[in-house]
C-alpha cells in the first residue's frame, strides 16, 4: 500500500501567518491527492482535490501544489477559523490512504 | 439539502457483528460511489471501503478485508457496512461519505460510534 507522510505533525502559527504543510507519498500518486480540514467533533471537509483544484466554497487563501510524491498545502494568511487538523489523502490506487494529520495550533 | 445520516453504532463484544447504515438525501444517490472512513478516538482518519455507483466494484482496506462488507440499496438511498468478527481495534467513529472527482469524498455524514468491548 502507498504510505502518506505529513510534516510537521504539529504547527504553531499566528493569525495572518502564511503556513505550508507537506505531504509525501511512498510512491508516485500522479496528481491524485486531496486535502481535508477537520475540526474537533466534526466530519472532515474537502479543501483541495487533484493536488491543486479548490473545492467550491473554499476560500482562496487555501492552495495546493505538487505532483508525483511531494505535495504542499498553503494557507496564505491564517484566519481564526483555520485552526484545525489537516489531512492529505491519495486516491491513485484503491487504498485511498490518508496522511497522519497536521494539527495547526494558535501560537 | 445534501445529507448523509449514519446509524447502527453502539457497544458490541469482541467477535460479534454489527451493521451500519447510511441514509442519503438531497442528491441522486445511484450516481455516486460511496465510501466508509473511520477514526479511532484521538487518532487520524482511516479509509475503510468503497462501493461503485452501480455496486459492481468494492474495495477494502487491508485491515478490514475479509471481515467487512460494503453494500448499497439504491431503492432506499442507503449504503451499508456489515462488520463481522469485530476487534477492539475496530473501535472508532465510522463516517460514510459521497465519492466524487474520481475518488475524493465531498459530502460526509456526522458519524456513528462503534465501541468493541467486553
Amino acid at each position: 500500500d502507498i504510505q502518506m507522510t505529513q510534516s510537521p505533525s504539529t504547527l504553531s502559527a499566528s493569525v495572518g501567518d502564511r503556513v505550508t504543510i507537506t505531504c509525501r507519498a511512498s510512491q508516485s500518486v500522479s496528481n491524485w491527492l486531496a486535502w481535508y480540514q477537520q475540526k474537533p467533533g466534526k466530519a472532515p471537509k474537502l479543501l483541495i482535490y487533484k493536488a491543486s483544484s479548490l473545492e467550491s466554497g473554499v476560500p482562496s487563501r487555501f492552495s495546493g501544489s505538487g505532483s508525483g510524491t511531494e505535495f504542499t498545502l498553503t494557507i496564505s494568511s491564517l484566519q481564526p477559523d483555520d485552526f484545525a487538523t489537516y489531512y492529505c489523502q491519495q486516491y491513485d490506487t484503491y487504498s485511498y490512504t490518508f496522511g497522519q494529520g497536521t494539527k495547526l495550533e494558535i501560537k | 439539502q445534501v445529507q448523509l445520516v449514519e446509524s447502527g453504532g453502539g457497544v458490541v463484544q469482541p467477535g460479534r457483528s454489527l451493521r451500519l447504515s447510511c441514509a442519503a438525501s438531497g442528491f441522486t444517490f445511484s450516481s455516486y460511489a460511496m465510501h466508509w472512513v473511520r477514526q479511532a478516538p484521538g487518532k487520524g482518519l482511516e479509509w475503510v471501503a468503497i462501493i461503485s455507483s452501480d455496486g459492481s466494484k468494492k474495495y477494502y482496506a487491508d485491515s478490514v478485508k475479509g471481515r467487512i462488507t460494503i453494500s448499497r440499496d439504491d431503492s432506499k438511498n442507503t449504503v451499508y457496512l456489515q462488520m463481522n468478527s469485530l476487534r477492539a481495534e475496530d473501535t472508532a467513529v465510522y463516517y460514510c461519505a459521497r465519492g466524487q472527482y474520481g475518488g475524493v469524498t465531498t459530502v460526509w455524514g456526522q458519524g456513528t460510534l462503534v465501541t468493541v468491548s467486553s
